[in-house]
């Protein structure tokens, strides 16, 4: 089993819908995040938590909210999707340590 | 300006060839850099850590310039199976913690 689980991994929706992707994680880290990747823009920042009780903005946050619910768990939320959500998002951990980075697989994410 | 930049490429050469890549990152308070490797919309995997002496492991060397805020990757002896895009990530300075930024990454086709 993957260390970093994404479900779903793909999803296809209509604009004004709600969407949550889940993350969990059994690598026992304390930092999440959560990065979109569009065609030729690299991986940006949505949201990241250090711990439980720590959730922090990235570069990209508008239009996205995060619920850190366990240690292992960390969902984000799209509350009314729109056509320009339509990318790859992925789920990553790291210790405080090496600063390795940790991925899931990935989730497909289309709003029509 | 983006906080970390790469050079798209795609970069296109024969089997065998040496190419390097760079990345430059705008704050000079940086710490922790890394070169991942992303195959065809999958997760990126990291290829190597960055250390300010220079590391090499195999066929790949990366190196650290903090004078003039770059990190680069040589890859030797290119291989087929090398074709990817090749991703700079720096932890840059952000309200007291060092948060993982992406460069949109570059681009390597290596044919026979």
């Amino acid at each position: 089993d993957a260390d970093v689980t994404q479900t779903p991994r793909n999803r296809i929706t209509k604009t004004g819908k709600r969407i949550m992707l889940e993350c969990s994680q059994t690598k026992g880290h304390d930092r999440m995040y959560w990065y979109r990747q569009d065609p030729g823009l690299g991986l940006q920042l949505i949201y990241y938590s250090f711990d439980v009780k720590d959730i922090n903005k990235g570069e990209i946050s508008d239009g996205y909210s995060v619920s850190r619910q366990a240690q292992a768990k960390f969902s984000l939320s799209l509350e009314s999707a729109i056509p320009n959500q339509t990318a790859l998002y992925f789920c990553a951990t790291s210790t405080r340590g090496t600063g390795e980075l940790f991925f899931g697989e990935g989730s497909r994410l289309t709003v029509l | 300006r983006k906080e970390v930049e790469q050079d798209p490429g795609p970069f296109n050469v024969p089997e065998g060839a040496t190419v390097a890549f760079n990345c430059t990152y705008s704050n000079s308070a940086s710490q922790s850099f890394f070169w991942y490797r992303q195959d065809c919309r999958k997760e990126p995997k990291l290829l190597m850590s960055v250390y300010s002496s220079g590391n090499e492991d195999g066929r790949f060397t990366a190196q650290l310039n903090r004078a003039s805020q770059y990190i680069s990757l040589l890859i030797r002896d290119s291989k087929l199976s090398d074709s990817a895009t090749y991703l700079c990530v720096v932890k840059v300075a952000s309200g007291g913690s060092y948060i993982p930024t992406f460069g949109r990454g570059t681009s390597l086709i290596v044919h026979p």
